[in-house]
């Protein structure tokens, strides 16, 4: 049982580029988040899915975009990378709603040069 | 729309020393509270949660916190720390009405030395 599971680990990005994050959960979870963490900043959540192909925005989804077209997936991508996108990026899982806890991924660490 | 305030954003102690980390919470209806733990380079792990009922919740490692109504709080403590809880705390919140995604204070470095 692989829980959450993000690629990559790390990535070192130039400003412009663009690159998909990808997430995967093998729990059957109905609900998916994308959250960013910056240091002393916490979690602010970028975009949420609340079942196969559907989506909606979280506190900062400027520069981003999400697809969910299975249970299993939530990618994120970026398009035009900025520095100010250089952040850690959790992927989460709940069966639920919020109460039920949510299943964070290892993360990945992107750096925007 | 909800708020977490974590007051300390770094805690010191000594191995086997109580500790405390403070959290404050801000919502016009009612909450559902959570503190979830990152250890160095991992994602974060639930660590307990208060929905309902009894307002002292416990976790299976030692931690236990209390939800406050008339405070707003949800402050996490445990009576003798070690080494190994050293990592970084994050109160959650999320509203007890419909769907609601968790929002997450700033966290709280707890720094366990020998």
């Amino acid at each position: 049982n692989a829980g959450v599971t993000q690629t990559p680990k790390f990535r070192i990005l130039k400003i412009g580029q663009s690159m998909t994050l990808q997430c995967t959960q093998d729990m059957n979870h109905n609900y998916m988040y994308w959250y960013r963490q910056d240091p002393g900043m916490g979690l602010k959540l970028i975009y949420y899915s609340v079942g196969a192909g559907i989506t909606d925005k979280g506190e900062v989804p400027n520069g981003y975009n999400v697809s969910r077209s299975t249970t299993e997936d939530f990618p994120l991508r970026l398009e035009l990378a900025a520095p100010s996108q250089t952040s850690v990026y959790f992927c989460a899982s709940s069966y639920w709603d919020s109460n039920y806890g949510y299943t964070f991924g290892s993360g990945t660490r992107l750096t925007v040069v | 729309a909800q708020s977490v305030t974590q007051l300390d954003s770094q805690v010191p102690v000594f191995e086997e020393a109580p500790v405390e980390l403070r959290c404050n919470y801000s919502s016009s209806v009612s909450v559902y509270l959570f503190w979830y733990v990152q250890y160095p380079n991992q994602g974060l792990q639930l660590l307990l949660k208060y929905l309902s009922g009894s307002t002292l919740v416990k976790s299976i490692n030692g931690f236990e916190a209390e939800f406050n109504k008339s405070q707003t709080s949800f402050h996490l403590r445990k009576p003798s720390v070690h080494i190994s809880d050293t990592a970084e705390y994050f109160c959650a919140v999320s509203l007890n009405s419909g769907y609601s995604t968790l929002t997450f204070g700033k966290g709280t470095m707890l720094l366990v030395s020998p």
